[in-house]
């Protein structure tokens, strides 16, 4: 079965970092798109990054500059680093894999880690 | 980046009847990379249509999608307890991706 795990989610203050993370099972991520999706309580769903399977990377205007998604295929896993962390930044933070093209829509969800960031 | 705008924010039903739920783009959509999406709650996602119309694995087919250029629909037919969720629509034919703002389906 093809599982995403996240994990690394928690509560910090404005201006602190965290790092996620998102281990995937039977599949590979090193042949896939993957990317980060983020819902705020009680928001809808917003795009936040990808990284390609030539490791290019793209990030919505809204975390450019702070949050680097990178991977290791050797562990198979997925990461997002976020500093600079503002209170809007809340949400739910899910992994997901790109269904085949480098634009595309999302075919296996994680079930999600909860970042909050507060004073 | 193009907006998504779903209608209505809320639809109330009972199990049995239909449900026809709109999602409108700010510009066309390349290629109908339209996909919905259905998110019960305390549960991640679940991509039900891509394409505008093509059902992905799993999904009944008493979910259709439809339209093109800047109108879709997903349409609910003879609708099942477990069909009422928030429902997503995202365009993926231009960067960046972009989603709906979601469609509440309640039962009446």
């Amino acid at each position: 079965e093809e599982q995403l795990v996240e994990s690394g989610g928690g509560l910090i203050r404005p201006g602190g970092s965290l790092r996620l993370s998102c281990a995937a099972s039977g599949l590979s991520v090193s042949i896939y798109h993957m990317s980060w999706v983020r819902q705020a309580p009680g928001k809808g769903l917003e795009w936040v990054s990808v990284t390609y399977t030539g490791e290019n990377t793209n990030y919505a205007d809204s975390v450019k500059g702070r949050f680097t998604i990178s991977r290791d295929n050797s562990k198979n896993t997925l990461y997002l680093q976020m500093s600079s962390l503002r209170v809007e930044d809340t949400a739910m933070y899910y992994c997901v894999r790109n269904q085949l093209l480098e634009n595309d829509c999302f075919n296996l969800w994680g079930q999600g880690t909860m970042v909050t960031v507060s004073s | 980046e193009i907006v998504m705008t779903q209608s209505p924010g809320t639809l109330s039903l009972s199990p049995g009847e239909s449900a026809t739920l709109s999602c409108r783009a700010s510009q066309s959509v390349n290629h109908n990379h339209l996909a919905w999406y259905q998110q019960k709650r305390g549960q991640a996602p679940r991509l039900l249509i891509f394409g505008a119309s093509i059902r992905s694995t799993g999904t009944p087919d008493r979910f259709s999608g439809s339209g093109s250029g800047t109108d879709f629909t997903l349409t609910i037919s003879r609708l099942e307890p477990e069909d009422f969720a928030v429902f997503y629509c995202q365009q993926y034919g231009a960067s960046p991706t972009t989603f709906g703002q979601g469609t509440r389906l309640e039962i009446k």
